[in-house]
């Protein structure tokens, strides 16, 4: 059974501060991952992919993957209370279906 | 450019009641896929449809049913509903089945049962 483990929180971080988020996966030849930012009670919204090995940036988000360790992580820099969200970590199973963790919970401290 | 739009938001359903959850994709797109999410749980896949016919299926039994229609649009019929089934449900359309630049999803629907 392919997994997706993510920590469920909640992670409590300071305003300002750099959230780190991590994920696991178990299939080893999962190519694409994806991080999502879902609120409470509103469906998930797509913040960043990431195929290659190591960095990606895209404003105050950067997704870091390492394959061969079987992890993505997703930091926000500068947190805002407005960050507060549940953050899901995805791969695509086949070529058409996502598996996703069960997110982890995000509190930005004003 | 219109996004993806689901319907209703909410209902609430007795158990054993048969339900219909109704998904528009957005323009251009021809892929439905449809996601389950429980309390306090990520988004776990129910199938996909691509050009009216099934293209794949997660681990959900044969009362979880679906449709997609000429335009793409498409619906999620679940029949003798249980207490289990009160979850978020989620439809997301792609341009292909192929969803290697991730999805847009809908707002989904909220059902309950009761």
């Amino acid at each position: 059974q392919k997994e997706v483990e993510q920590n469920s929180g909640p992670l409590s971080v300071p305003e300002g501060a750099i959230a780190s988020l991590n994920c696991t996966y178990s299939d080893r030849v999962s190519q694409s991952f994806f991080w999502y930012r879902q609120y409470s009670g509103k469906s998930p919204e797509l913040i960043m992919s990431i195929y290659s090995n190591g960095d990606k940036e895209d404003g105050r988000f950067t997704a870091q993957l390492n394959k061969a360790s079987q992890y993505v992580s997703l930091l926000i820099r500068d947190s805002q209370p407005s960050d507060s969200a549940t953050y899901l970590c995805a791969e695509i199973s086949g070529t058409y279906k996502y598996i996703f963790g069960t997110g982890t919970r995000l509190k930005v401290l004003a | 450019e219109t996004g993806v739009t689901q319907s209703p938001t909410h209902l609430i359903k007795t158990r054993g009641q048969q339900v219909t959850l109704r998904c528009s994709s957005q323009s251009g797109h021809n892929t439905v896929s449809w996601y389950q999410q429980a309390l306090g749980q990520g988004p776990q896949f129910i199938f996909q449809y691509y050009r009216e016919e099934e293209n794949g299926r997660g681990n959900f039994p044969p009362r979880f049913s679906g449709l997609q229609f000429p335009n793409y649009s498409s619906e999620l019929n679940v029949n003798a509903l249980e207490l289990d089934d009160s979850a978020l449900y989620l439809c997301a359309s792609s341009l292909e089945p192929g969803a290697n630049y991730g999805y847009t999803f809908g707002s989904g629907t909220r059902l309950t049962v009761v």
